[in-house]
This record gives structure tokens, sequence and C-alpha cells, in this order.
């Protein structure tokens, strides 16, 4: 019940396509959802973040989607560019604004000139 | 600020070795995490600490031993490396909902 499933495993986009990541959770005490953007040799940073009273949220040309009734949020990279091709992780915390973020397994996006 | 901060870059170990992973952060936040990083399998939580003097376990525990003396501060200890300890290791620490990552400590136990 804690577990957080995210697919693909990875993904190949064209420059200028969509992307998108899915991740579904079991435990319905989750409150917040980010997504962390890692390139490689870096640590993961938070991208975007919704919380559950929200279907959506936007910045720039990231988008999560957010579904409570079907315990899934969705991560869309609108006009993928080549500087995104990185891993994605989605995330998902409870207990308050303190508790432990549980991580999907990632998503290694690479977009293609 | 130079944020979350982490010593050493890449090491390797020989089995049964022992190191520490450092850790410093000068945002002044209470919560701080290790986490190892496995090909495929995500970020898995390995200790956490929510101010000094105060440790708790995560998921992935055994083999490692943490300490909290200060705020700034959060060493992971690897007691007789295993090969099943290589890994990438992150540290972390939170401001409310935030986690600021640390580059990560690649480790190798041969």
């Amino acid at each position: 019940q804690q577990q957080v499933k995210q697919s693909p495993q990875s993904l190949i986009v064209q420059k200028g396509g969509i992307s998108i990541i899915n991740c579904a959770y079991e435990n319905t005490a989750f409150d917040y959802f980010p997504w962390y953007q890692q390139f490689p040799g870096k640590g993961p940073a938070l991208l975007i973040a919704i919380r559950p009273d929200v279907s959506e949220k936007k910045e720039g040309r990231f988008t999560i989607s957010f579904n409570k009734s079907a315990k899934q949020f969705s991560l869309h990279i609108m006009d993928s560019q080549p500087g995104d091709s990185a891993t994605y992780f989605c995330a998902a915390r409870g207990g308050g604004s303190q508790g432990n973020l549980i991580f999907g397994k990632g998503t290694k996006l690479s977009v293609k000139p | 600020n130079a944020g979350v901060t982490q010593t050493p870059k890449f090491r390797i170990l020989k089995i049964g070795q022992s190191m520490t992973l450092q850790c410093t952060q000068d945002m002044n936040h209470n919560y701080m995490y290790w986490y190892r990083q496995d090909p495929g399998m995500g970020l898995k939580l390995i200790y956490y600490s929510v101010g000094a003097g105060i440790t708790d376990k995560g998921e992935v525990p055994n083999g490692y031993n943490v300490s909290r003396s200060t705020t700034e501060d959060f060493p992971l200890r690897l007691e007789l490396a295993a090969p099943s300890q290589t890994s990438v290791y992150f540290c972390a620490s939170t401001r409310q909902s935030e986690a600021f990552f640390g580059q990560g400590t690649r480790l190798t136990v041969v």
C-alpha cells in the first residue's frame, strides 16, 4: 500500500512531441505528489508538485494531471526538447508536511532531435 | 548557499571495509534523509532524522548506521561493506514539502 507504481520505464520522444509518464498509488492518506527530474551525475531536483484538492497544475511546458478517484497522476511534457532528456521520478507523501516521500522507480526520457 | 553537500563523490571499498559518507546542509533544515539509488529501482529510504539527536530507520536500514549530532551534519556509516551495498547514495534535506538532494556518492564494493 506504500508503493508508487510508475510507467513506462523508458520513453523515447521526438523533439516537439508530448512526453507522458504515469504513476499510480494505493494509499489514500497520501497528500502531496511531486515529480523530480534527475540529470546524469546529479541529484534529483523538484520539477513540479500537486496536492489532491486540484486536478491539474501547469508550470510552463510541464503539467501534472491528477485523478483522485482512480488514484493516478501523470506528468505531461509539451513540446519536448532534447534538454528534457533525464530520468523522472514521481513520488507521494503521507503523514503531514514532513512525511517521508515514497518514490516511483523512475522513467528515463530521451528526446531525439 | 551550498545546499546539500556530500563527500566523497566516488569510492571503491573492499568487502568488509568500513566507511562514512558525509552529508552537510547549510539551509538549517531539521529533516534529513539518506537514500540509495539502484538502476531501475528508484530511491529507497535508508535512514532519516527529524532533528539533532533523533534518527529513525527507513525502508532499507540493514548494514547502515547514522548519527545526527548537529542540525547541519548527517553522516551515514557502512560497517563491513558488502557487494549488495554497491549503489549511488543520496542525502537530502527538506523544507516543508520540498526535498533538496546532494549530488550523490557512487560507492562500489568489490
